[in-house]
């Protein structure tokens, strides 16, 4: 079945360590994006790619960095310098063009102590 | 630029009861509509899509929303909830034409209560 895949659902990590959240898509799209989730404040965008070896900042990618080496992958690093890094985040892809929804993954939860 | 504005972040609602979740957006090109819904610790879940044609598009679970261009609205109904759907709500967007980003709004958090 074709789908995205985060991994790992849940990790944990010590204050000042980088860390890379997993997002692979089986779905041929070209477009992929990563959003933060903290309670209340909807989704907001981190990066987006919409073709490979290229991808633009969102709204909040300060403290965060990406790669879009395959078209299947785009992982997510969350630096050091990323000053709240606990939250969920959710990995999503779509088709360049507009007439098709985003595909979610089911998600990373991240938890910084 | 596009927006997505839902005006209500959290919405109780008697088991059995209509409900109706607002969604309001504002854009400068054409747009097609779409409503997710998102369950605990999940991704997030197409409900539906208006992409052209009629202004009542239905969806899973029993929902149904309504385009209205001259309001800029494209609110969510369902006429009788059900426990089941105590869930987040989110209302999004993407713009015709060319490579665009999907938008959404900031959700809103339905309750049902028994």
């Amino acid at each position: 079945d074709g789908g995205i895949t985060q991994s790992p659902k849940y990790l944990f990590r010590k204050e000042g360590q980088n860390v890379t959240l997993s997002c692979e898509q089986n779905l041929n799209h070209d477009a992929m994006y990563w959003y933060r989730q903290d309670p209340g404040q909807g989704l907001r965008l981190i990066y987006y790619s919409q073709i490979v070896n290229d991808f633009q900042k969102g709204d909040i990618a300060e403290g965060y960095s990406v790669s879009r080496e395959k078209k299947e992958s785009f992982p997510l690093t969350v630096t050091s310098a990323q000053k709240n890094p606990t939250a969920f985040y959710l990995c999503a892809s779509s088709t360049r063009t507009g007439n098709t929804e985003a595909f979610f993954g089911q998600g990373t939860r991240l938890t910084v102590v | 630029a596009q927006s997505v504005t839902q005006l209500d972040s959290q919405v109780p609602v008697f088991e059995e009861a209509p409900v109706e979740l607002r969604c309001n957006y504002s854009s400068s090109v054409s747009v097609y509509l779409f409503w997710y819904v998102q369950y605990p610790n999940q991704g997030l879940q197409l409900l539906l899509k208006y992409l052209s044609g009629s202004t009542l598009v239905k969806g899973i679970n029993g929902f149904e929303a309504e385009f209205n261009k001259s309001q800029t609205s494209f609110h969510l109904r369902k006429p009788s909830v059900h426990i089941s759907d105590t869930a987040e709500y989110f209302c999004a967007l993407r713009a015709k034409g060319g490579y665009q980003k999907v938008t959404f709004g900031t959700g809103t958090k339905l309750q049902v209560i028994p």
